[in-house]
């Protein structure tokens, strides 16, 4: 079956440790996206990748980073110079960048 | 800059109701236009999209139409089912080759038996 797999589901660390969070697709999409999600505001963009080797900051990529050495991987580090990282992340891949997006089931991250 | 405006939630109905989820949107070119569900727990699935003006999106008995002069792409569905209840959120695509998704805030819908 094609997809987007996250993992984990739920990820708890503590204050002042970097994580990373972990993006694969096996759907030969170019593009790959991260997408925090917070009650009542939507999804917002931190960093986007159209190809291998190249991503672009999104608008909110403070306090985040990520790498694209392969297609099918997209990893996001969630730093702690990030404020407010408790959230619930989003990864999605597309064929392109303007075509349709599809989203991975989401990881929840817990800082205290 | 773009941005889409959805009506406060969350909304509750009962089963077989009427549901009409507006969304209204601001953008500098042409956009196309999607309607994003997420149910508990998970990731999001495309609904529907409209790519130009008067189209109309459909799927699972949902409908949204691209009214370009009221610049509004509403979600409606003539009898909802407790299956549909979750976050439903309203996006745009703005034309250009680096065009991103813009997102609503969403609503939370919950269908009671």
């Amino acid at each position: 079956d094609g997809g987007i797999t996250q993992s984990p589901k739920y990820l708890f660390r503590k204050e002042g440790q970097n994580v990373t969070l972990s993006c694969e697709q096996n759907l030969n999409h170019d593009a790959m996206y991260w997408y925090r999600q917070d009650p009542g505001q939507g999804l917002r963009l931190i960093y986007y990748s159209q190809i291998v080797n190249d991503f672009q900051k999104g608008d909110i990529a403070e306090g985040y980073s990520v790498s694209r050495e392969k297609k099918e991987s997209f990893p996001l580090t969630v730093t702690s110079a990030q404020k407010n990282p408790t959230a619930f992340y989003l990864c999605a891949s597309s064929e392109g960048h303007s075509y349709e997006q599809y989203f991975g089931p989401g990881t929840r991250l817990t800082v205290t | 800059g773009n941005s889409v405006t959805q009506m406060e939630g969350p909304v509750t109905l009962s089963e077989e109701a009427f549901l009409t989820i507006n969304c209204t949107y601001t953008a500098t070119g042409y956009p196309s236009l999607f309607w994003y569900v997420q149910y508990p727990g998970e990731g999001l699935q495309l609904l529907l999209k409209a790519t130009k003006a008067d189209d109309k999106g459909s799927n699972k008995g949902f409908e949204a139409t691209y009214r370009k002069e009221t610049t509004s792409f509403h979600l409606e569905k003539g009898s909802v089912q407790v299956s549909d209840s979750a976050v439903y959120f309203c996006a745009l695509r703005d034309t250009g080759a680096n065009s991103k998704l813009t997102f609503g805030k969403g609503i939370t819908l919950s269908v009671r038996p």
